[in-house]
């Protein structure tokens, strides 16, 4: 079982629809990510917190906003969405101090947008 | 641009065979990750190697960072059907805290 927990598994929505995505994790961890995964494809970054706060946006859309009410818990809000968003969504997490420290990988978020 | 090459992207064995993991970049990175994800789930990290010519052990699965630290490898032992998944390689850029560099992955299939 992942250190890392992220719900829902699975998400339908509506182009018009709002949702927000959950992530959650105990480690102590002080890094919180966010990921964007197409079919037979690597992640693509999209949003790094440290220390609760956002230090890192890879040019992702407005319709894509993220939170981090606290240090276990990373949330993104999605509103909006176009078809070509739907991918899994995955939150990731590391101790804090550069990238030479490992990051941890929830199970995503299967997102489908119709 | 695509800073890590990840080779091969598939790869079908018959169990019991060996076989090897290449991730090779012109770029140095301050350290390197490998991960296995199967479906439906996310990455698994498997390893961190952080220090130029370090070879890690992990049962069947050996990992080794270049002695530049620009390249690593992944080799499997008398492989498995559990071995089975899509193995990734991840680089920590010298410069640019708290970013990974993904290799795109090489998709394993081990056969009975």
């Amino acid at each position: 079982d992942t250190e890392v927990t992220q719900t829902p598994k699975h998400l339908v929505m509506g182009m018009t629809n709002k949702k927000s995505l959950k992530c959650e994790q105990h480690m102590g961890h002080r890094a919180m990510y966010w990921y964007k995964q197409k079919a037979k494809k690597p992640p693509e970054l999209m949003f790094v917190y440290s220390y609760e706060k956002l230090s890192i946006n890879e040019s992702v859309p407005s319709r894509f906003s993220p939170e981090c009410p606290n240090s276990s818990l990373l949330n993104l809000h999605l509103h909006a969405l176009q078809p070509e968003d739907s991918a899994l969504y995955l939150c990731a997490s590391s101790q804090s101090g550069g990238n030479q420290r490992p990051q941890h990988f929830g199970d995503g978020t299967r997102l489908s947008i119709l | 641009t695509q800073l890590l090459e990840q080779s091969p992207q598939f790869l079908s064995i018959q169990e019991g065979e060996n076989l090897t993991v290449y991730c090779n970049s012109s770029s140095v990175f301050s350290s390197l990750q490998w991960y296995r994800q199967e479906p439906g789930e996310g990455p698994v990290l498997l390893v961190t190697v952080v220090t130029g010519g370090e070879v890690k052990k992990l049962k069947r699965l050996t990992f080794q960072f270049g002695d530049a630290r620009k390249d690593s490898s992944l080799h499997i032992t008398a492989a498995q059907p559990g071995d089975t998944g899509l193995y990734l390689c991840a680089g920590g850029r010298i410069q640019g805290a708290q970013k990974l560099v993904f290799g795109q992955g090489t998709r394993l299939t081990i056969n009975p």
